[in-house]
């Protein structure tokens, strides 16, 4: 069974960072493409970025571009999304999910930013 | 950017019924379209992918169509569980965008 368990949400300040990992289980994980969604409180869903299986490519959506990188560690079996410069309007659930095309997702972890 | 814009936004239904949902590219996406649902409270659950193709374990009530800008989602003899809101993404070119969602409830 695939599982994708994010840790590391929070509250937060606007212009503070947090780490988000996504510990990944039951699949090959070094053989997968990893993305990050995000869902507003009340909203619908937001792409937010992805990462090649290897890690040598990544891509991101211009809301978060230059503050938010994407990166993974498979000999952990871990997805990572560290933020920066965090703003109000960053807050949401923020979900792993599996490849594009998304197959399996995370529960998803909730970010605030808020003084 | 690609735009993705599903009709209706929201829709009422009864147990039994039959129902579409349509969503539409602002340009050609190769049929790069899936198809998610989300419960209240719940992480999005994929169920199509390729325009057509069911995930594992997805039932064949759900079907997707449609091909170049234009595609469906049809969801035959609904059953509670399947009140939900549903979005369609496509992922043919980055920024992988998604559909508003449309809200699928019991009439």
């Amino acid at each position: 069974e695939v599982q994708l368990l994010e840790s590391g949400g929070g509250l937060v300040q606007p212009g503070g960072s947090l780490r988000l990992s996504c510990a990944a289980s039951g699949l090959t994980f070094s053989t997968y493409a990893m993305s990050w969604v995000r869902q507003a409180p009340g909203k619908g869903l937001e792409w937010v970025s992805v990462i090649s299986d290897s890690g040598g490519k990544t891509y991101y959506a211009d809301s978060v571009k230059g503050r938010f990188i994407i990166s993974r560690d498979n000999s952990k079996n871990t997805l990572y999304l560290q933020m920066n410069s965090l703003r109000a309007e960053d807050t949401a659930v923020y979900y792993c999910a599996s490849r594009p095309p998304i197959d399996y997702w995370g529960q998803g972890t909730l970010v605030t930013v808020s003084s | 950017d690609i735009q993705m814009t599903q009709s209706p936004s929201s829709l009422s239904a009864s147990v039994g019924d039959r129902v579409t949902i349509t969503c539409r590219a602002s340009q050609g996406i190769n049929n790069y379209l899936t198809w998610f649902q989300q419960k209240p409270g719940k992480a999005p659950k994929s169920l199509i992918y390729g325009a057509t193709i069911l995930h594992d374990g997805v039932p064949s009530k759900f079907s997707g169509s449609g091909s170049g800008t234009d595609f469906t989602l049809t969801i035959s003899s609904l059953q509670p569980e399947d009140f939900a809101t549903y979005y369609c993404q496509q992922y043919n070119t980055y920024p992988y965008t998604f559909g508003q969602g449309t809200k699928l409830e019991i009439k």
